[in-house]
C-alpha cells in the first residue's frame, strides 16, 4: 500500500511569490496534519484536518498560510507572498482518527524543501 | 512551543554499542511518540509508549516512560551504521483531545561509527 505522498519535493521560489504544497494521505486516514521543520530543529504542528475541517487554525504562523482538504484526501498548504522566513521542510502526516482522545500513530510523507530566496 | 527536549543533541558511538537517548516534556500528555529522520525528509515511527506503560519493547528498542518525572528514554542497542539518523521524541498532550498534532523536541544527532 502507498504511504504519505508529497509534492512537490523541492520547491525554490521568489520572495513575494505564493506556492502551493500538496499532500495525498494514505488511503482511509481521515486526520492528516501538517508540520514545519526548520533546518536543524524539531518538528513545528501548524494544522490538523478530521476529514475535510479544519477545527482550530491558530498553530498557522500567519495569515499569509491557508491549508484546505477535499473529499477526505488531498490537502493542500498554500504559502502567499512568501517570506524567506517560510523557507523550511514542510512535512504531511495522516493517521486515524483520534481514539477517545489521543493521538494514533502518525505516518510521514517525505517533505517538501521550500526555498525562498 | 516545542515541549519535548532531546538529552543529548548529538551521539557518536561505536557500532556494536549501545545508545541511549533521553526525552524530558513539560505537560500531561496521553503518550510519547519516538520516531526516527534520515537525512532531514521524512519520519519513521518507531514506536509509541501510552501514559500508563512503563516500558515498551520493538526488537532492538526499548523505551521507558517515568511520568512522575514527565521523562523518557529510547535505548538502541547493538547499533548499527544504519541506525545513524536523527531521534525526536514527540508528545501528544491529554488536553490535545488528539487534534493539536504531536509536539516535537529538536531530536539526537545519532551518528553510529563502523
Amino acid at each position: 500500500g502507498a504511504g504519505v505522498s508529497q509534492s512537490p519535493s523541492n520547491k525554490v521560489t521568489e520572495k513575494g511569490k505564493d506556492v502551493e504544497l500538496r499532500c495525498d494521505p494514505i488511503s482511509g486516514h481521515t486526520a492528516l496534519y501538517w508540520y514545519r521543520q526548520r533546518l536543524g530543529q524539531g518538528l513545528e504542528f501548524l494544522i490538523y484536518f478530521q476529514g475535510n475541517s479544519a477545527p482550530d487554525k491558530s498553530g498557522l504562523p500567519s495569515d499569509r498560510f491557508s491549508a484546505e482538504r477535499t473529499g477526505e484526501s488531498v490537502s493542500t498548504l498554500t504559502i502567499q507572498r512568501t517570506q524567506q522566513e517560510d523557507s523550511a521542510v514542510y512535512l504531511c502526516a495522516s493517521s486515524f482518527s483520534p481514539l477517545r482522545g489521543s493521538t494514533d500513530t502518525q505516518y510521514f510523507g517525505p517533505g517538501t524543501r521550500l526555498t525562498v530566496l | 512551543s516545542q515541549q519535548g527536549e532531546e538529552d543529548p543533541q548529538a551521539l557518536s558511538i561505536q557500532e556494536g554499542e549501545n545508545a541511549t537517548m533521553n526525552c524530558s516534556y513539560k505537560t500531561s500528555i496521553n503518550n510519547l511518540q519516538w520516531y526516527r529522520q534520515n537525512s532531514g525528509r521524512g519520519l519513521v515511527h518507531l514506536i509509541l509508549i501510552r501514559s500508563n506503560e512503563r516500558e515498551k519493547h520493538s526488537g532492538r528498542l526499548r523505551v521507558t516512560l517515568d511520568t512522575s518525572k514527565k521523562s523518557s528514554s529510547l535505548l538502541i542497542t547493538a547499533s548499527r551504521a544504519a541506525d545513524t539518523a536523527s531521534y525526536f521524541c514527540a508528545t501528544d498532550a491529554l488536553t490535545g483531545g488528539g487534534a493539536d498534532g504531536l509536539t516535537f523536541g529538536k531530536g539526537t544527532h545519532l551518528i553510529i561509527q563502523p
